[in-house]
């Protein structure tokens, strides 16, 4: 069964700080990946995906996520967070059936002014 | 967005009441989700459907139903409403390159 990963469940950054949230994937087949930002009081939106090609993918709001299929990894980047980045993040991977998209638990970003 | 609906958007019930949550979306998109979001847990898929009339399980689908007789509804109905329900509940509508849609949540609580 596929099943997701985000190792972290809290993260407290100051302003500037850059930002790594782990992504990890279990699935043998091909995978679609996804990372979504929920932003405190509003519903889930898309930050950026990967499908195939480039494995360094550009997302909004200068986020990138890099897939490497040795490590089954997505992780999430951000050079330079900003207080507007607070929200939670959740990795989701799309393997095999369609429909069956599996999301991670998510991990709460916090960044200090 | 997929012009997702969700109503009601805060619903506070009892134990053992009949709970109906609607999704709605006017731009005919075939798949539509139903999940809930839980502290510590994320989202979970409840069920999710490919068509009118053509729904499945997700992982948490024990205590719901699901209904969807035309495209643009899809209803997540709770028989009988638990306390272990309370839950923000996300309907979803995947549109081109299975990009998902998100509508803007339903807070349920079970008293």
């Amino acid at each position: 069964a596929q099943s997701v990963s985000q190792h972290n469940h809290h993260v407290i950054l100051s302003e500037a700080a850059s930002l790594e949230l782990g992504c990890n994937y279990s699935y043998g087949g091909t995978v679609n990946l996804f990372w979504y930002v929920q932003y405190p009081g509003q519903h889930l939106q898309l930050l950026l995906k990967y499908f195939s090609g480039d494995p360094l993918v550009k997302g909004i709001k200068g986020f990138e996520a890099e897939f490497i299929k040795s490590k089954f990894s997505f992780n999430l980047r951000k050079p330079s967070v900003q207080w507007s980045d607070t929200a939670e993040y959740f990795c989701a991977v799309n393997g095999g059936s369609q429909g069956n998209l599996i999301f991670g638990k998510g991990t709460k970003l916090s960044v200090k002014p | 967005d997929a012009g997702i609906t969700q109503s009601p958007r805060h619903k506070v019930t009892e134990t053992g009441t009949p709970v109906t949550l609607r999704c709605h979306q006017t731009e005919n998109h075939r798949y539509m989700y139903w999940y809930r979001q839980d502290p510590g847990h994320g989202l979970r898929l409840i069920h999710y459907s490919y068509g009118v009339k053509d729904t499945d399980k997700g992982e948490v689908s024990d205590g719901y139903s699901v209904s969807r007789s035309k495209t643009e509804d899809f209803l997540l109905t709770l028989e009988s409403a638990t306390s272990s329900q309370t839950s923000v509940y996300f309907c979803a509508v995947q549109g081109l390159n299975e990009k998902l849609f998100f509508g803007s949540g339903t807070q349920l609580s079970v008293l």
